[in-house]
This record gives C-alpha cells, sequence and structure tokens, in this order.
C-alpha cells in the first residue's frame, strides 16, 4: 500500500494559465475526492468520485475547474484562467468500497497535496 | 447543515504536559468523527476516528470520545511531545462515506 500520490507537490504559474493536477489513490479504493484548502483553514469540499462517476460538486467548484477520473482510477483536476484568489494546496483522498468493516467507507486517505502558487 | 468547531490555536504547551483540544459538532444521523494531523508542508494523516456514539478513538497516546449527548469528540493526550507539534482537524463524514467536514484547525506548539 504506498498511500495516496498527487503530482506535482508545487506549481506556480501566471494568472490566466491553465494547470492540471493529478491524483493517484489507494489502488482499492474506489472512491475518491478534491479538497482545497487555503492558509489557516481546514480543507473545504470541491468534488467527489465514485469510480468514474462524478456524484457531487460543490459550490466552490467554479467553471473553470474541471476535474476527472475516465477509467475509475487516478484523477485529474484542472483549472483553466487561474486567478490569484486559487492558490492554495489541493488535496485529494480516497476511501474504501463498501463491503468491508462498518463505516469503512467513511474514512478519507489524504494524499501530500498540490500547493498552487498563481502570480 | 453539518460543521464542525474546534478551539482556537495555538495552543502552547511545554513538553509532556496534558493536551486537550476540544471539538463540537452539528449533524443530522450518526457521522463519523475523525481527528487528522498535518505537520507542515504536508497533507493530512489521520489520527483516530470513531464510528458511533461512547466509542473511543486511540493512536500513539491521543484519545478521543464520541459523545452524542454533548455532540463532542474532544481530543486529549497525557504527555506531548516536541515532535507533535502540528495542526490539528477535527472533522466528519455522515454514513455512506461522502465529504468529509472539517473544523478550521487548532495550531499545538510543544516547547522543550
Amino acid at each position: 500500500d504506498t498511500g495516496v500520490s498527487q503530482d506535482p507537490r508545487h506549481k506556480i504559474t501566471k494568472r490566466g494559465q491553465n494547470v492540471t493536477f493529478r491524483c493517484d489513490p489507494i489502488s482499492e479504493h474506489n472512491r475518491l475526492y478534491w479538497y482545497r484548502q487555503t492558509l489557516g483553514q481546514g480543507p473545504e469540499f470541491l468534488t467527489y468520485f465514485q469510480n468514474e462517476a462524478q456524484l457531487e460538486k460543490s459550490r466552490l467548484l467554479s467553471d473553470r475547474f474541471s476535474a476527472e477520473r475516465p477509467k475509475g482510477s487516478f484523477s485529474t483536476l484542472e483549472i483553466q484562467r487561474t486567478e490569484q484568489g486559487d492558490s492554495a494546496m489541493y488535496l485529494c483522498a480516497s476511501s474504501p468500497k463498501a463491503g468491508g468493516p462498518l463505516r469503512s467507507t467513511d474514512t478519507q486517505y489524504f494524499g501530500p497535496g498540490t500547493r498552487l502558487t498563481v502570480l | 447543515g453539518n460543521s464542525v468547531t474546534q478551539m482556537e490555536g495555538p495552543v502552547t504547551l511545554s513538553e509532556e504536559a496534558f493536551l486537550t483540544i476540544n471539538c463540537t459538532y452539528t449533524a443530522t444521523g450518526y457521522p463519523s468523527l475523525f481527528w487528522y494531523v498535518q505537520y507542515p508542508g504536508e497533507g493530512l494523516q489521520l489520527l483516530l476516528k470513531a464510528t458511533k456514539a461512547d466509542d473511543k478513538g486511540s493512536n500513539k497516546g491521543f484519545e478521543a470520545t464520541y459523545r452524542k449527548e454533548t455532540t463532542s469528540f474532544h481530543l486529549e493526550k497525557g504527555s506531548v511531545q516536541v515532535s507533535e507539534s502540528a495542526v490539528y482537524f477535527c472533522a466528519l463524514s455522515r454514513a455512506g462515506g461522502f465529504k468529509t467536514i472539517f473544523g478550521a484547525g487548532t495550531r499545538l506548539f510543544v516547547k522543550a
């Protein structure tokens, strides 16, 4: 079990550029989540996939943001026309499929995050 | 809606002191409750969890008890170490494994 991995760990971009982040969940997990964390705050939910289906999206996810999980394994989060307000840590998490220990699907395991700085 | 409130930091303690970080929640139904820890520049690590009322989660000397009557999940440790200086997040997730809702975090500084 190698844990959740994210790439890149750091990204610096200029305002108006597009950026894409990748998340590889724990291999046997079928649920994948994206969160955004700004300085001094707790993570805020962005979106959630079960296998390849995107089942929930936060109102925080404006039309400049898009997430995909085409084969139900890794996921990408793209931000188009970045703004300085997009600067944050983007966290990915995964959780187990149903059928395991009671409430095991409730527990999310987080990756190290991608820190985005928009200049 | 569902929410988590935790005590504001920073909390500054001397090494080997007793730690309490208060956490209360508002939720419909019976959520699972969690404490996560975040070290500087890193992602969140699950510290402990409890899935039903009166459950006690424990790990690495940290404990928290799911109190439904007071809607609380306070984190405690009998003797903190300098290496445990970090930000601690209380969180909840409703049954079924959907989004996790986090408190704002409490920064802990432990002095040698």
